[in-house]
């Protein structure tokens, strides 16, 4: 079992639709991490989170750290946001500086 | 603005040839990592450094070589390329500590024929 899951792994969603991606992990954290990955792009961190919830411009991320949980939330959806979202954690086993990742979600936002 | 700067973005080589991926990056960062990204696979460690000429294995370090001689540069190395490195590679940075967050430079998709 991957230690960070993601689902859904792909999701398809038309302009000005409300999303949601999901990340659980099974291990103790120190931070989670949204990514973006534009088409053939380089990786761009969205949010870095311990606790609650961020918010920036459009995207919230929230965490649950007792349930393991963290979602990534799109209001307005456009197409510009197709991309590969990815969690990572910062696991805190044995005091790693090092991420875990999960395999990604690819959106698609049709307009 | 801050960044991290892989040196090319699209690379083709033969195999056997030795390989260098060069990543530089501004922010006086301690930490710096390997990544490399296949579908289906997602982002795995190749190699990570936390200091000038320290480096630590990561998940699938068998193949690559690093070298950080000075901090702001982080070199890998194909010692001897093969088709299965074929691959996105990426470099980030850190800084020290768990609450930092990481900067990721814009990947190199390397062919090796």
């Amino acid at each position: 079992k991957n230690e960070v899951e993601q689902s859904p792994q792909n999701l398809t969603a038309q302009e000005g639709e409300f999303i949601t991606i999901n990340c659980s992990y099974s291990v103790g954290i120190s931070a989670l991490h949204w990514l973006q990955q534009h088409p053939g792009g380089g990786i761009v961190s969205l949010f870095m989170l311990s606790s609650g919830k961020k918010k920036h411009g459009r995207l919230i991320a929230t965490i649950n750290i007792q349930e393991k949980h963290s979602s990534l939330h799109i209001t307005a959806s456009h197409p510009r946001d197709s991309a590969v979202y990815i969690c990572a954690v910062r696991d805190t086993q044995g005091g790693s500086e090092k991420l875990v990742f999960g395999k990604g979600m690819k959106l698609t936002v049709n307009p | 603005d801050v960044k991290v700067t892989q040196s090319s973005r699209y690379l083709v080589k033969r195999t056997g040839e030795k390989v260098f991926l060069e990543c530089v990056q501004d922010m006086d960062h301690e930490n710096m990592f390997w990544y490399r990204q296949d579908p289906g696979l997602g982002l795995r460690l190749i190699y990570f450094s936390y200091d000038v000429k320290m480096k630590e294995k990561g998940d699938i370090p068998e193949g690559y070589s690093v070298s950080r001689e000075k901090k702001e540069r982080f070199s890998l190395i194909l010692e001897s390329a093969s088709t299965n490195q074929t691959s996105m590679y990426l470099c980030a940075s850190a800084r020290g500590g768990p609450s930092y967050g990481y900067t990721f430079g814009s990947g190199t998709r390397l062919t090796v024929v």
